[in-house]
């Protein structure tokens, strides 16, 4: 069964600090994989999207890593930022026959940042 | 400004009504998508449009229905409303279909929080 897990659910960090979260995944076969942060209220936007080829992109303070062979991914946060404060989620994409692909969502680690 | 957007932003009503949430995108996108998330904050499909045709429909009720007027929207009808179907729902949009093309991204709408009652 396709299923994208993360860890921890929830975090509280202080300003300034790194933290990393955590993406596991069962999907197969893997297509690619993508972090967004959704802001209460708001929709997900995009921040990294990998292939298999692909072990680590980076986009501002944000640097995500990927381990196709331990279906393994982290997102780290570098001297986090109020703003940073959000749900982080783990898309995986998995092809599919034909054109057209299947995304399997985790359910998020909240993440908060504290003054 | 671009985007994808969606009305209204709060919808509350009664159970047994019927309602529609709108969607439009001025991206130039060629297909638009429509999740909702459950109180778990867990993002599920529920339909994706390419060119006014169905491409996914994750085996959601057929009280569910998009319908796509034109490539720019996709909007969401709901008939017989049930207490479950109380979610937060996003409208979404990506240049083409879910292929393996990784370059391409979705773009969310802010959502649509329904409250059924």
């Amino acid at each position: 069964k396709n299923q994208v897990e993360q860890s921890p659910q929830s975090l509280i960090i202080l300003e300034g600090k790194n933290c990393t979260l955590q993406c596991n995944y069962t999907v197969s076969p893997f297509s690619n994989l993508r972090w967004y942060k959704q802001d209460t209220g708001r929709g997900p936007v995009s921040l990294t999207i990998m292939t298999f080829s692909e072990n680590t992109k980076s986009n501002g303070r944000y640097t995500a890593t990927l381990d196709a062979d331990t279906k393994q991914s982290s997102l780290h946060i570098t001297a986090s930022q109020l703003s940073d404060s959000a749900s982080y989620i783990c898309v995986v994409s998995a092809m599919r026959g034909g054109a057209t692909n299947k995304l399997i969502f985790g359910t998020g680690t909240l993440l908060a940042v504290q003054p | 400004d671009t985007a994808v957007s969606q009305t209204p932003k709060y919808l509350v009503t009664q159970m047994g009504n019927d309602k529609s949430i709108k969607c439009e995108q001025n991206l130039g996108h060629d297909t638009m998508y429509w999740y909702k998330q459950d109180s778990k904050k867990f993002l599920k499909i529920m339909f994706s449009y390419n060119n006014k045709e169905l491409i996914i429909n994750e085996t959601v009720p057929n009280r569910f229905s998009p319908k796509s007027p034109d490539k720019a929207h996709l909007n969401l009808h709901i008939n017989s409303l049930e207490l479950g179907d109380s979610a937060v729902y996003f409208c979404a949009s990506s240049p083409r279909k879910l292929a393996g093309d990784s370059n391409y991204g979705y773009t969310f709408g802010s959502g649509t929080r329904l409250t059924v009652v």
